[in-house]
């Protein structure tokens, strides 16, 4: 099974900061990664597909970059909304997987 | 407007059987792979299963094989989850997903709110 790491697993930030989540696979996987945001009570949702496509509709803030192994997602200016868990998740072979997740809080 | 509604999901001892249903909406729901992707109370994603357009394929994880089921109904847009010999580690939030797989793209972008599944004596 690939194995997806992320780092950080917790990280607090304040409105503004530049973030940067790092996910890492245990095999390469290609481009075959996606990023989705899940606030608390609330279902996942799709922010980036294919390491580094925006997904309809979410703001040009979040950007993915990376291939093979390592990928990172990069929040260019933290909004109050973004406050949120992030996941990674594989789709190069079965069993598909997530990375842990990376828990974004307010400063 | 893409729906997907979850139910079926409650209390259950250990061992025994739950049918988790999803009805989908605002899409062709036969032109889509299909997935269930569950979360434990305070943990991360974990995928469950995937079933192809035409229920011919299907993908599970390991812990689920043998035990879980899942199933379609296109002419009813509806996607099933037959869980049995359930254990308390099966204790989580199950999301219906819709898996887009075309042109060597590969992504889920669309979740149901989920059902609660609660294996407890």
């Amino acid at each position: 099974d690939i194995q997806l790491t992320q780092s950080p697993s917790f990280l607090s930030a304040s409105v503004g900061d530049r973030v940067t989540i790092t996910c890492r696979a245990s095999q390469d996987i290609n481009s075959y990664l996606a990023w989705y945001q899940q606030k608390p009570g609330e279902a996942p949702k799709l922010l980036i597909y294919a390491a580094s496509t925006l997904q309809t509709g979410v703001p040009s803030s979040f950007s993915g970059s990376g291939s093979g192994t390592e990928f990172t997602l990069t929040i260019s200016s933290l909004q109050p909304e973004d406050f949120a868990t992030y996941y990674c998740q594989q789709f190069n072979s079965y069993p598909l997987t997530f990375g842990g997740g990376t828990k974004v809080e307010i400063k | 407007e893409v729906q997907l509604v979850e139910s079926g999901g409650g209390l259950v001892q250990p061992g025994g059987s739950l049918r988790l249903s999803c009805a989908a909406s605002g899409f062709t729901f036969s032109n889509y792979f299909m997935s269930w992707v569950r979360q434990a109370p305070g943990k991360g994603l974990e995928w469950v299963a995937n079933i192809k357009q035409d229920g011919s394929v299907k993908y599970y994880m390991d812990s689920v094989k043998g035990r879980f089921t899942i199933s379609r109904d296109n002419a009813e847009s509806s996607l099933f989850l037959q869980m049995n010999s359930l254990g308390a580690e099966d204790t989580a939030v199950y999301y219906c997903a819709r898996y887009v797989r075309a042109s060597a793209l590969y992504y889920i972008d669309f979740w149901g709110q989920g059902t609660l599944v609660t294996v407890s004596s």
